[in-house]
């Protein structure tokens, strides 16, 4: 099974807002990923998690707050978001950060910040 | 710099019409490049991983193959379900992977 999950599918907040999107995985990877993807572009690269530690920033705005609780688990907790941060958020994970390992994505949760 | 580059953006087939999609790139030490297929408004789907110049892999009517310097996707006679986003991703070991901007693949039937 290859299955990344993702909630909630759809997400619109306003500028105030808290908010947090969910990730799981129980494939036993110990890498796990946050991109954001804008329309008609490739995934770009947020956070990295590395056996639950955060191993890359990608020089991401402070409004976006990512967590991994435990292995399986990605949240990325979202507040004072600009209209311009709307967009897909994908979430993935490999057996490892490094070693070319194949990134599998979930879904997405695509968000509206009004 | 590491650097994917896709071609073409856009592809418009009939159905049966086999071609290729191209993904060239520019990575110091090259670990594994990857396939991934994504329809609209949805997460990318993994293909295919390749490691080594002259591996190849195939799916159903899709086979990719790897040079030293590009990759390409080759579709056997594609059906309407076919039409999606091709991505091809580079692992360089700088960071996990840099993306191609993608070629968007139309099968009319």
């Amino acid at each position: 099974d290859t299955e990344v999950t993702q909630t909630p599918k759809h997400l619109v907040m306003g500028m105030t807002n808290k908010k947090s999107l969910k990730c799981e995985q129980h494939m036993g990877h110990r890498a796990m990923y946050w991109y954001k993807q804008k329309a008609k572009k490739p995934p770009e690269l947020m956070f990295v998690y590395s056996y639950e530690k955060l191993s890359i920033n990608e020089s991401v705005p402070s409004r976006f707050s990512p967590e991994c609780p435990n292995s399986s688990l990605l949240n990325l907790h979202l507040h004072a978001l600009q209209p311009e941060d709307s967009a897909l958020y994908l979430c993935a994970s490999s057996q490892e950060a490094v070693g070319a390992d194949t990134q599998y994505f979930g879904p997405g949760t695509r968000l509206t910040v009004l | 710099e590491d650097q994917v580059t896709q071609s073409p953006e856009a592809l418009r087939l009939q159905e049966g019409e086999s071609s290729s999609l191209n993904c060239s790139y520019t990575v110091s030490g090259l670990r594994g490049l990857f396939w991934y297929r994504q329809d609209p408004g949805k997460g990318p789907e993994f293909l295919f991983t390749l490691y080594s110049a002259g591996e190849e892999k195939e799916k159903e009517r899709l086979k990719a193959t790897l040079t030293k310097k590009e990759s390409f996707l080759h579709i056997t006679a594609p059906k309407p379900e076919d039409s999606a986003t091709y991505l091809c991703a580079a692992d360089s070991g700088n960071t996990p992977l840099v993306f191609g901007k993608g070629t968007r693949l139309s099968v009319i039937a």
